[in-house]
């Protein structure tokens, strides 16, 4: 089985809301990544947890916050977000058995996110 | 910096061709290249290698890795409506885990 689940699959928010990204693997895979990705452009990293530690944080606003409540689980928090961060959002999880983050990366179906 | 550069960027070809999907890459510290379909929704994995000379095949679909020359292509013979889509190629082993390229939209004409 190598299903990335996320939810919710749709979600429109208004620049003031508070909303949240649930995304769920249950491989026993040990680094999770979060993307965003415009149309007709490559997934962009945002955030990758390994071993439920934030090792990488590509500069992204604060206004995105993601946690890692436990190895299965990856959430992130949206608020005050602008309509330019309309875009779809992925999660993806790898076994990571090294650490190095080189293991093959498994995308969950993503979140449609659209800011008004 | 990492980089990956795919080409063509864009492929209108007929049901039944042969296509050739061409990756280089500059990367640090490589471990792996690999590559993805994406349709409508999130790129599902195709192909990940990481040794130089041993083509990977699953049904109409090959790709092989050339470390020396820092390049991969990805072959899809007797191509089909259904092989529409983006195909991403990523490549392992820089700092920040994969760096994506472009992607190549292949379009497949009955």
């Amino acid at each position: 089985d190598t299903e990335v689940t996320q939810t919710p699959k749709h979600l429109v928010m208004g620049m003031t809301n508070k909303k949240s990204l649930k995304c769920e693997q249950h491989m026993g895979h040990r680094a999770m990544y979060w993307y965003k990705q415009k149309a007709k452009k490559p997934p962009e990293l945002m955030f990758v947890y390994s071993y439920e530690k934030l090792s990488i944080n590509e500069s992204v606003p604060s206004r995105f916050s993601p946690e890692c409540p436990n190895s299965s689980l990856l959430n992130l928090h949206l608020h005050a977000l602008q309509p330019e961060d309309s875009a779809l959002y992925l999660c993806a999880s790898s076994q990571d058995r090294t650490g190095a983050l080189t293991d093959t990366q498994y995308f969950g179906p993503g979140t449609r996110l659209t800011v008004l | 910096e990492d980089k990956v550069v795919q080409s063509p960027l864009s492929l209108v070809v007929h049901e039944g061709d042969t296509v050739t999907l061409n990756c280089s890459y500059e990367v640090t510290n490589f471990r792996s290249l690999l590559w993805y379909k994406q349709e409508k929704k999130a790129p599902t994995f195709l192909f990940m290698l990481t040794s130089s000379g041993i083509e990977k095949k699953s049904g109409r679909l090959s790709s092989i890795l050339d470390k020396k020359e820092l390049f991969s292509i990805l072959n899809i013979t007797a191509t089909q409506t259904g092989d529409s889509a983006v195909y991403l190629c990523a490549v392992g082993g820089g700092a920040d885990g994969l760096t994506f390229g472009k992607g190549t939209h292949l379009i497949i004409q009955p």
